[in-house]
């Protein structure tokens, strides 16, 4: 089956430091990428939609100067969380998608951050 | 009026029980809805898709009402292994899909 790896898994980091996260998909082509955020005790937020060779499309609210997205491959895009404070602490997890069919979404194992 | 609301329980029933879940929808115009799995400090995993006509798999049942605009889960014969929190999600016609806060379920022996 599909497999969606993010690199790392959980990262504690002092407020203020920059912190990549990775999501790849490792057998198959994904032409888009979502990148959800996850707070305890809540639901996924949608924070931006991720399209290979373009600019990301990023959900109201969510600062793209703060959350910096690229989808340079078709098998990988990041997030780059800039000068993090405590605030951004959360559960980040990225999907791909496979095909045309945007409701067929694989799952990442989701990246834990702590800001300090 | 939240886009996707569940009541976040948590329902916690003995092992064997039958138990179900229902979720809300805003939207009238959402195309596609489905039930995911979300086990503690993981990532969701789809349990199933829900259709119109109703659907099921195993010992649990999807049913969507588009009228009342709610959908419906129904576990039977429960496990100690169902004990997760249950995603309700909804496609809202924007290519994005909107997730509910979840459903805790606890299963105990």
């Amino acid at each position: 089956g599909a497999v969606v790896s993010q690199h790392p898994s959980w990262v504690i980091c002092k407020s203020g430091t920059s912190v990549k996260i990775e999501c790849r998909s490792l057998d198959f082509q994904a032409t888009t990428m979502f990148w959800y955020r996850q707070f305890p005790k809540q639901s996924l937020m949608l924070m931006a939609t991720s399209n290979e060779g373009s600019k990301a499309t990023y959900e109201q609210g969510v600062e793209k100067d703060k959350f910096l997205i690229n989808h340079a491959s078709l098998t990988l895009s990041t997030l780059t969380v800039t000068s993090a404070h405590p605030e951004d602490s959360s559960f980040y997890i990225c999907s791909a998608v496979p095909g045309p069919l945007i409701e067929t979404q694989y799952f990442g194992p989701g990246t834990r951050l702590l800001v300090l | 009026r939240k886009e996707v609301e569940q009541d976040p329980g948590p329902f916690n029933v003995p092992e064997g029980a039958t138990v179900a879940f229902n979720c809300t929808y805003s939207n009238s115009a959402s195309q596609s809805f489905f039930w995911y799995r979300q086990d503690c400090r993981k990532e969701p995993k789809l349990l199933m898709s829900v259709y119109s006509s109703g659907n099921e798999d195993g010992r649990f049942t999807a049913q969507l009402n588009r009228a009342s605009q709610y959908i419906s889960l129904l576990i039977r014969d429960s496990k100690l292994s169902d004990s997760a929190t249950y995603l309700c999600v909804v496609n809202g016609g924007y290519s994005t899909l909107t997730f509910g806060k979840g459903t805790m379920l606890l299963v105990s022996p």
